[in-house]
Parts: structure tokens; C-alpha cells; sequence
């Protein structure tokens, strides 16, 4: 059982928005501000596309947004493109130099 | 550009030994932090274990304690998972990623383990 729960798939048309939540615990999402969301296309490596619950490395697009609510974190992706079809987890710092990630959410781009 | 690349995966009984390497370039592996992740087919990413930048301390998620070996080799820049006690429940494409300040930030492409039983 992963240790962050994330919804198994969601699915949005181009140029719309989806929310993909992570819920974890008082000892890692909700005590830490060390959240990522990392993007993974099959057979590809994981990207990471959000850290410190909403900060974008150079080259991520402003349309992938993060935030923070107690103990589950949110990846907002807007104007959704076919692209952004791709697999999507969250990983957490969870103290004594431990992480921890989610089991991962599919989306779809209809 | 930063590299990491791993090799060493195979296909192996349970009970068995395996060594992975992460070859790096691109940056100054002295300076980070460093993990091993892997991860199940269709399943989500599991952090083993994260190693400091002199080699000199490492932990572990709970279930690879006392059976894997995170070291690394500054001079090489090159980091190693020794795993032994293999069980079929460590089948997965083991992963090295660099940290950055709390965060596994950039991954490798992995290194497929099998274990059978």
C-alpha cells in the first residue's frame, strides 16, 4: 500500500483544467513543505515537474501548478495537451531523512 | 548535462545478490545527496534508501534494512545498491535519482531486477 493515496485516473479534454490530490499524514505532507509531483510517460523516466509543494524547475510550464491544504497536497494542470497524457505521483519528505511517494494517478487527455 | 545511468539488474533466484552502479556526469557528485527508488510495473515509485554526500551515513525504508547496502565511490562518482536476501516482492526497475535539498529531483532511466522464486 503506497504511503501517499492518489485517485487511480482522471481524464480531461483539451484545454481544460484537472486536479490530481495526494493525501498523506501528518508525518509527511502535512508537516513538511518538501512535496513533489513528478510526470512519467511509459517507459520513461520520472520528470520532476513540481517541488517544495509549488515550485516549477526551469523549463516546467506555468500551466502545472502545486499547492497545499493539511495533509493533501494538489497538482493543477491547466490548458490541458495531448502531452500531458502521462502517468502522475507525489513524493514527500516523511522526517528521519525518509520519503515517501503515491501509488500514482493516469490521465487521460480525451 | 546530467547523467545518471545504472546498470547491473538481472534476473536472479530468491535468496540471491545483486550489486547496482549509477554511473553520473554532469554535475559534482561530491556535492549531493543521493537515493535509490524503484518501482513495480504498474505500480507507484517506493524509496529504499538515500545515501549523504561523503558516503558516511545512509537509511532505508524498513522493508530493505539489513538485507540492501547503499555506498558510493566520490572518486568514481559513482553510487551502488548492494541487495542481498533477494525476495520476488523486490522485482522492479531500480532507479538512481540525485537530491536537491530534500527533493529526488533528477532520476536515472533504471535498471531492471527479477527475482524468482
Amino acid at each position: 500500500q503506497p504511503a501517499l493515496t492518489q485517485t487511480r485516473s482522471v481524464s480531461g479534454s483539451p484545454g481544460q483544467s484537472v486536479a490530481i490530490s495526494c493525501t498523506g499524514s501528518s508525518t509527511d505532507v502535512g508537516t513538511y513543505k518538501y512535496v513533489s509531483w513528478y510526470q512519467q510517460h511509459p517507459g520513461k523516466a520520472p520528470k520532476l515537474m513540481i517541488f517544495d509543494v509549488s515550485s516549477r524547475p526551469p523549463g516546467v510550464p506555468d500551466r502545472f501548478s502545486g499547492s497545499k491544504s493539511g495533509n493533501t497536497a494538489s497538482l493543477t494542470i491547466s490548458g490541458l495537451q495531448a502531452e500531458d497524457e502521462a502517468d502522475y505521483f507525489c513524493g514527500s519528505y516523511a522526517g528521519s531523512y525518509t520519503w515517501v511517494f503515491g501509488g500514482g494517478t493516469k490521465l487521460t487527455v480525451l | 548535462e546530467v547523467q545518471l545511468v545504472e546498470s547491473g539488474g538481472a534476473s536472479v533466484q530468491s535468496g540471491g545478490s545483486l550489486r547496482l552502479s549509477c554511473a553520473t556526469s554532469g554535475f559534482t557528485f561530491r556535492d549531493y545527496w543521493m537515493h535509490w527508488v524503484r518501482q513495480a510495473p504498474g505500480k507507484g515509485p517506493v524509496w529504499v534508501g538515500r545515501i549523504i554526500s561523503d558516503g558516511s551515513s545512509a537509511t532505508y525504508v524498513d522493508s530493505v534494512k539489513g538485507r540492501f547496502t547503499i555506498s558510493r565511490d566520490n572518486v568514481k562518482n559513482t553510487m551502488y545498491l548492494q541487495m542481498n536476501s533477494l525476495r520476488p516482492d523486490d522485482t522492479a526497475v531500480y532507479y538512481c535519482v540525485r537530491d536537491s535539498r530534500y527533493t529526488p529531483e533528477a532520476w536515472g532511466r533504471g535498471t531492471q531486477v527479477l527475482v524468482s522464486s
